[in-house]
């Protein structure tokens, strides 16, 4: 079956504007994380969202970030006010997330490489 | 003290060698751990999961857990230059169903 989509999967903007990152998990999967991570770093946890729970914010550096997930499927992570230092590929994963140990392996979707100018 | 402490790397062993990568975590209640494979430019992808203390084989990989130790650590036996990436340890928190990922090992396999 499809994986986990993102789209951009580039995209370039400059400082000050906003910019919204798209993320559609694997149909079924009740959990779904957005990551960042810069060149040569580790990933850097942002948000979580688990079915109709109120989502773990508390990954987010800053409140120009925030996220959304409608429908329990499709998430949306929106950055305000762009700054260079946000220039990073942002990664989206999605699991089955029942939290037995079976279905807690996450699915990574190919990123969206964000450079801001 | 950081959740997930791997060491950076860069880790480099020869062609046919055992590479061994470790990583420790802080807390106690995680019951699951995974590693990822992260290739260049890449997203990572699962290679092995763990829930049980002791040993865990699969192929050419075998994840070692130690829960006493908040231990565990991933061997790669016959490395390969294919196997060349960076391995990124996650275990699962006990308080929710989100992982905390560590910053990731480079290994480095050389023909």
């Amino acid at each position: 079956g499809a994986g986990v989509s993102q789209s951009p999967s580039n995209k370039v903007t400059e400082k000050g504007k906003d910019v919204e990152l798209r993320c559609d998990p694997i149909s079924g999967h009740t959990a779904l994380y957005w990551y960042r991570q810069s060149l040569g770093q580790g990933l850097e946890f942002l948000i979580y969202f688990q079915g109709n729970s109120a989502p773990d914010k508390s990954g987010l550096p800053s409140d120009r970030f925030s996220a959304e997930r409608t429908g329990g499927s499709v998430s949306t992570l929106t950055i305000q006010r762009t700054q260079q230092e946000d220039s990073a590929v942002y990664l989206c994963a999605s699991s089955l997330g029942y939290g037995g140990p079976s279905t807690d392996t996450q699915y990574f979707g190919p990123g969206t490489r964000l450079t801001v100018l | 003290q950081k959740e997930v402490e791997q060491n950076s790397g860069p880790l480099s062993v020869p062609e046919g060698a055992i590479a061994s990568l470790n990583c420790t975590y802080s807390d106690r209640g995680s019951q699951s751990f995974f590693w990822y494979r992260q290739y260049s430019g890449k997203s990572p992808e699962l290679i092995m999961s763990i829930y049980s203390n002791g040993d865990k084989e699969d192929g050419r990989f075998t994840a070692q857990l130690n829960k006493a130790s908040q231990y565990v650590s991933l061997l790669i036996r016959d490395s390969q230059p294919s196997d060349s990436a960076t391995y990124l340890c996650a275990p699962k928190g006990s308080n929710n169903n989100d992982m905390r990922f560590g910053a990731g090992t480079r290994l480095t396999v050389k023909p």
